[in-house]
Order: C-alpha cells, then sequence, then structure tokens
C-alpha cells in the first residue's frame, strides 16, 4: 500500500521551460513533506520542504505548493536547466520522530 | 564540512553468504538512518538510530538483517544469510537530530545478490 505516490515516472522539458512534479498522498497524518534530487550513483540531496500549515513555500527556482484537501503537492522548477536532469523523490512524515515515506520518483530529463 | 561516508560502493555476493555494510554520519549528527533502495523504488527505512538506541526498526527484517551503531557515532548493517531480493542499494543518511530535520545522505552501497 504505497502512502506516496508519485504516478509520473518520467517527464521531459525544454531547457528555460517549467517542470512541474506531482505527488498524492494517502495518509491524513503526514504534516511535513519534502523533495530530494538524485543524481546517479550519488545518494539523494534536500531540496525543499513544506509544512502542512503553509500552502506554498519558494526557495530561488524551485517552489513547491501542496493542496491540503486534495492530498497533492507539486514542485515547480522555472526555468528548467539541463543541471536540473536527475530523478525526484516527494517524501512525507507524520511523526515526531522524522521518517520520511518516499514515493518511486520521476526521472527528470532537461533538453537544452 | 565531510559527508556521510559508506563503503563498500559495491559488492556482489553469492545467496546464503553475508555481508555487511559501514557508515560514517556527519559529526555531531545524533541521528542515522539505513534506507534499502529497490531498482525503481524510492528509499524504505529500514532502522532509525538516535545517538546508539534504536528509535525505529519495525520494517527490518530482523531474521537475516541487523545493525548496531556502537558509541552513537559509525554504524554497521549486516544481512546473513541473503537471498536474491536482498539486491538494491543500502543508503545511510544522517541528521542533526530526529523530527523535522533534513537528512543528509551518503552514496549508498550498491549490493547484487546472485
Amino acid at each position: 500500500d504505497q502512502q506516496v505516490k508519485q504516478n509520473s515516472p518520467s517527464l521531459s522539458v525544454q531547457e528555460g521551460r517549467i517542470s512541474i512534479l506531482n505527488c498524492d498522498y494517502t495518509n491524513s497524518m503526514f504534516d511535513y513533506f519534502l523533495w530530494y534530487k538524485k543524481y546517479p550513483a550519488e545518494g539523494p540531496t534536500f531540496l525543499i520542504s513544506i509544512s502542512s500549515i503553509k500552502d506554498k513555500n519558494e526557495d530561488g527556482r524551485f517552489t513547491v505548493f501542496l493542496n491540503k484537501s486534495a492530498k497533492h503537492l507539486s514542485l515547480h522548477i522555472v526555468p528548467s536547466q539541463p543541471g536540473d536532469s536527475a530523478v525526484y523523490f516527494c517524501a512525507a512524515s507524520g511523526g515526531s520522530q522524522g521518517n520520511l515515506i518516499f514515493g518511486k520518483g520521476t526521472k527528470l530529463s532537461v533538453k537544452p | 564540512e565531510a559527508g556521510v561516508a559508506q563503503s563498500p560502493r559495491y559488492k556482489i555476493i553469492e545467496k546464503r553468504q553475508s555481508v555487511a555494510f559501514w557508515c560514517n554520519p556527519i559529526s555531531g549528527h545524533a541521528t542515522l538512518y539505513w534506507y534499502q533502495q529497490i531498482l525503481g523504488q524510492g528509499p524504505k527505512l529500514l532502522i532509525q538510530f538516535q545517538n546508539n538506541g534504536v528509535v525505529d526498526d519495525s520494517q527490518l527484517p530482523k531474521d537475516r538483517f541487523s545493525a548496531e551503531r556502537l558509541k552513537g557515532v559509525d554504524s554497521t548493517l549486516k544481512i546473513q544469510p541473503a537471498k536474491l531480493e536482498d539486491s538494491a542499494v543500502y543508503l545511510c543518511a544522517s541528521s542533526v537530530s530526529s523530527g523535522r530535520y533534513e537528512q543528509y545522505f551518503g552514496p549508498g552501497t550498491r549490493l547484487t545478490v546472485t
């Protein structure tokens, strides 16, 4: 039973355009959400997070939107750059211990 | 600041053999995590340590997997005996403490069981 779902295994975007990566969750107890980025042969690196008390968080070219009623969050990258090509994981947490539940990831390809 | 170190980077073993992975977290980080990432899946938490105590090992297959974090610093994860389905990347992560703190991941150990 997947509690965090990333339904698009891959996404291809032209350089300079917007990339939108989507994530859905099922557990109402989740109150903290994160996006991680992973390059081949490296561990995931933290990108951006959002608490359930907010509906938007912005950091440079990266913005995460949270729609609690729909149990949906999205990551917007504007403008997309070839160096953004990586696998993006959505993760959620609902406990005080900080345990993360990850989605399966979306592979983003940004074409020059 | 040095990142999370893991070794070995790659390991190939036959089924029923044993294997051990080592992790050195970022200095001063109290919380250490071991994740299993099977190809095409996201990382799945196996065990979480706070200092040298276990916080959560609910998803650790305890009949074959064991982990320890002596002195609250380095950690080892062992599989004995290995099965074909244990083929995965084993990721170690650390954070300042439990809770809403950024987790820093190591490069992982890719295990292939033949």
